[in-house]
């Protein structure tokens, strides 16, 4: 059974803080990940995508993927009150011409004014 | 530049009845999938389709579900004969054939629920 694997929270971070979410996943020929983001009664919508080891950086938001580990992480910096919502992990599960992502849990993030 | 459209954004059933909910992916996506999310629970592939293909349907219970991507129109998730069960959000998402393919962008989704 391949899984994603993710803290369902929540999460209570001050404003002004980091928020860090992590993620798990069993399938080691996964090759895509990525960060969605869940308001509560919206869809999700994708944040970050990261393919190779490292770290990968848009604006407050950093994505790192560590295959060997078989984790990934999001980081939140200067968390603001709108970034409180449920933090999708995902994973391509096989690669190749199939796009099927795996999804997580989700984690619940609350950022306190 | 429209999203993924997806109708109704509510439907409500009686058990036994058909539901058909109705999704368009984003203008120049060719790839279509569809999953359902039930209350406390992450998000369920159901099905992947292309235009007139069911490519990965290894996710749809095997009875009173199906899906379609005509040629032409929406791509078509059915359930015939409803269940309590059944009652979830559906999220449809799409991707393009090329650059960015392993990308999906999700509908609003549909909020089924079975009386």
């Amino acid at each position: 059974q391949k899984e994603v694997e993710q803290n369902s929270g929540p999460l209570s971070v001050p404003e002004g803080a980091i928020a860090s979410l992590n993620c798990t996943y069993s399938d080691r020929v996964s090759q895509s990940f990525f960060w969605y983001r869940q308001y509560s009664g919206k869809s999700p919508e994708l944040i970050m995508s990261i393919y190779s080891n490292g770290d990968k950086e848009d604006g407050r938001f950093t994505a790192q993927l560590n295959k060997a580990s078989q984790y990934v992480s999001l980081l939140i910096r200067d968390s603001q009150p709108s970034d409180s919502a449920t933090y999708l992990c995902a994973v391509n599960a096989r690669g190749g011409s199939n796009y099927k992502l795996t999804f997580g849990k989700g984690t619940l993030l609350t950022v306190n004014p | 530049n429209a999203g993924v459209m997806q109708n109704p954004r509510h439907l409500v059933r009686r058990r036994g009845q058909e539901a058909r909910l109705r999704c368009s992916p984003m203008k120049g996506h060719s790839h279509v999938y569809w999953y359902r999310q039930l209350p406390e629970e992450g998000l369920k592939f159901m099905v992947y389709l292309q235009k007139e293909n069911i490519i990965d349907e290894s996710g749809m219970p095997k009875e009173r579900f199906s899906a379609e991507f005509p040629k032409e129109g929406p791509s078509i998730l059915r359930i015939q004969q409803v269940v309590r069960g059944d009652s979830a959000a559906y999220f449809c998402a799409s991707s393009p054939a090329g650059q960015g393919k392993e990308k999906l962008f999700f509908g609003s989704g549909t909020q089924l629920s079975v009386l």
